[in-house]
């Protein structure tokens, strides 16, 4: 069964406006965490934010907004006001603390967002 | 924040020879790093965990013979592919951090002819 699922292959958007990426995860460990990044035709890995499973509140940096739902296993990823410099592939990641887990991430298969001008 | 650096960023060599690529934490020091591998439009699959001072950890299907790892210091382990073959081609890919942050090098694009 796969840890992270993305359901999303690719995702448009209108510059300006905000878009939902969304990601369901599936582990049994009471603790761990939740990180989405950002990787640009380039290749590299820019992290965008992070959120605990401890964690209370929903994290938020900037324009990107975590909507944690327990409950429901979700993590979706909100980006407000797209700008052009926003397209890219987006991959939700998982840590889990417990397991045998040397705190290695486990990786969804990523979504493609576009951003329209 | 926290810097990763990678090289070389990209390295082309020929079927048999064997490549070195380092990943060095900057301004951190990381007693664990991780080597992540991304084939063309998919996602980065946990080659191995590299571990200071100790053997490295690698995932089912990685032959440790073949991906060898060194983490000889706190700041710099390094993933030679030995041997390499054109089905080695990916993008290679190392991360250090904490708990709340795993800060990801550049990567290197290896293409073997």
């Amino acid at each position: 069964a796969q840890k992270i699922t993305q359901t999303q292959p690719g995702m448009f958007v209108q510059e300006k406006e905000a878009v939902t990426l969304d990601c369901t995860y599936d582990t049994s460990d009471p603790s761990y965490g939740l990180f989405w990044y950002k990787q640009p035709s380039s290749g590299e890995m820019i992290f965008l934010i992070y959120q605990g499973s401890y964690d209370q509140q929903n994290a938020t940096e900037g324009r990107y907004s975590l909507n944690f739902q327990k409950a429901r296993k979700s993590a979706n990823l909100v980006i407000s006001a797209s700008q052009l410099g926003d397209s890219a592939m987006y991959f939700c990641a998982m840590r889990e603390d417990y397991g045998g887990s040397q705190g290695n991430l486990i990786f969804g298969k990523g979504t493609k967002l576009s951003v329209k001008p | 924040g926290a810097v990763v650096s990678q090289h070389p960023s990209r390295v082309i060599c020929k079927s048999g020879t064997s490549v070195k690529i380092e990943c060095r934490s900057l301004d951190f020091q990381a007693t664990t790093m991780f080597w992540y591998r991304q084939f063309p439009k998919q996602s980065l699959m946990l080659m191995a965990t590299s571990n200071e001072g100790s053997k490295a950890t690698y995932e089912q299907g990685v032959e440790k013979d073949k991906f060898l790892i060194n983490h000889a210091s706190l700041t710099l382990s390094t993933l030679t592919v030995t041997s390499a073959h054109p089905e080695d081609s990916s993008f290679y890919i190392c991360s250090a951090g904490d708990t709340e942050t795993q800060y990801f090098g550049p990567g290197t694009r290896l293409l073997v002819l």
